[in-house]
Formats: structure tokens, C-alpha cells, sequence
């Protein structure tokens, strides 16, 4: 079974530059989570969808960060403009819906450095 | 807002020797999972517990879901070289936000000496 693919792998751009990441969950998880992990931290939840609706976005910052899930399949997180404190791995999770939603499959992420 | 508290911050051992780390919480929680991050790769799930009091065991890998529910435990028994990496207690978010919502520790960095 292949696992939750994501890319690019690493990402260097300037200060107000945007950037986007694309995940590919498991075949079959309908919950998708992007997070963000600032080194020496545990990975902060940034948003959670269930097929292509958002379900949790509370800790999105809406200004700057978007993100989609056409189809419910694939995803796509985009910063416009990037500030520097949003240099960070930024994983993808996928887990089926009912039962063991808690258990999550990861990633491998994308790192990101603001300059 | 919800807090999971690990400990300890980092372990220095020698190969062949058992590990013990710890995760409490502010609150209550009904589900407990332990997660192990190689450096450059995501965390990948170790061992779910879903019921107070439940001992689990993966391999040489055995956690606890704390009967006051709000702690677990991780042992490792036997270390081997491998088993370096950061691990993370996660656990369901704080009461009223959505099923799936995982909020993680601040993780243990553990070194293996062979």
C-alpha cells in the first residue's frame, strides 16, 4: 500500500514570496490534516478536511494560508506571502473517517526556509 | 489551551539498555497515541490506546493509557541503534472540536550510544 506522498520535499524562497504544497493521501482515507512543524516542536494541526469539506481550520492563519481539497483527494497548501516565522516542515496526515480517525498516516513533509 | 507536557526533554543511552518516557495532560482524554520521527521523515504511529488502563505492547515497544487518564507511558525495552529518533504522546483535542484533532507533545530525543 503505498503511503501519503508529498511535494517538494524542500523549498527555499524569500519573505513575502508564495509558495504551494501538493499531498496525495492513502487510497481510501477520506481525512486529510496538514500540519506545521517548527523545529524542536510537535507538529501544530493547520487544517483538517473530511472528503473536500473543511472540517477544522481554527489554527489556520486565513490571511496569509489557504487550502484545498478538490475532488477529496489530492490537496494543496498555499502561503501568500510567506513571512519568515513560517519556516517550518509542513506535514500532510491522512486516516479513514470513523473508528480510527486518530490514527494518522504521515508524510514525509516539505521544509520550508523563509529567507 | 490543551497542553501535553513530555518528559523526559531528551534521554542519552547505551545500547542494550531500557527507556521509560512520560506524557500527561491539563485534561482528560480518552484516546492516547505514541508516534517515533526519524530526522527528514514524518512521524509514523507506533502504538493507540483507546481504553484506561490498557497496556499495549509493539515489539520491544510496550505503552500504557494511565487509569487517571491523564497520562501514558512509552517503554522501550532492549535499545538498539535504530530506535534514535524524536517520539511524540499525542491525543485527541481539546472538547468540542472536530473527531480526528490531534494535539502532540514537545517531544522526547532519544540517542543511542552502541
Amino acid at each position: 500500500e503505498a503511503g501519503v506522498a508529498q511535494s517538494p520535499r524542500y523549498k527555499i524562497i524569500e519573505k513575502r514570496q508564495s509558495v504551494a504544497f501538493w499531498c496525495n493521501p492513502i487510497s481510501g482515507h477520506a481525512t486529510l490534516y496538514w500540519y506545521q512543524q517548527i523545529l524542536g516542536q510537535g507538529p501544530k494541526l493547520l487544517i483538517q478536511f473530511q472528503n473536500n469539506g473543511v472540517v477544522d481550520d481554527s489554527q489556520l492563519p486565513k490571511d496569509r494560508f489557504s487550502a484545498e481539497r478538490l475532488k477529496g483527494v489530492d490537496s494543496t497548501l498555499k502561503i501568500q506571502p510567506a513571512k519568515l516565522e513560517d519556516s517550518a516542515v509542513y506535514l500532510c496526515a491522512s486516516s479513514l473517517i470513523r473508528g480510527r480517525a486518530y490514527e494518522q498516516y504521515f508524510g514525509p513533509g516539505t521544509r520550508l526556509t523563509v529567507t | 489551551g490543551q497542553q501535553l507536557n513530555q518528559s523526559p526533554q531528551s534521554m542519552f543511552i547505551q545500547e542494550g539498555e531500557d527507556v521509560s518516557m512520560n506524557c500527561t495532560s491539563s485534561s482528560i482524554f480518552n484516546t492516547w497515541l505514541w508516534y517515533k520521527q526519524d530526522p527528514g521523515e514524518g512521524p509514523v504511529l507506533l502504538i493507540a490506546l483507546y481504553k484506561a488502563g490498557e497496556l499495549t505492547s509493539n515489539g520491544r515497544l510496550t505503552a500504557q493509557f494511565g487509569i487517571t487518564r491523564k497520562d501514558s507511558f512509552l517503554n522501550i525495552s532492549a535499545s538498539i541503534p535504530s530506535d534514535v529518533g524524536i517520539y511524540f504522546c499525542a491525543g485527541p483535542g481539546a472538547g468540542g472540536t472536530s473527531y480526528g484533532k490531534l494535539t502532540f507533545g514537545q517531544g522526547t530525543i532519544l540517542t543511542v550510544h552502541p
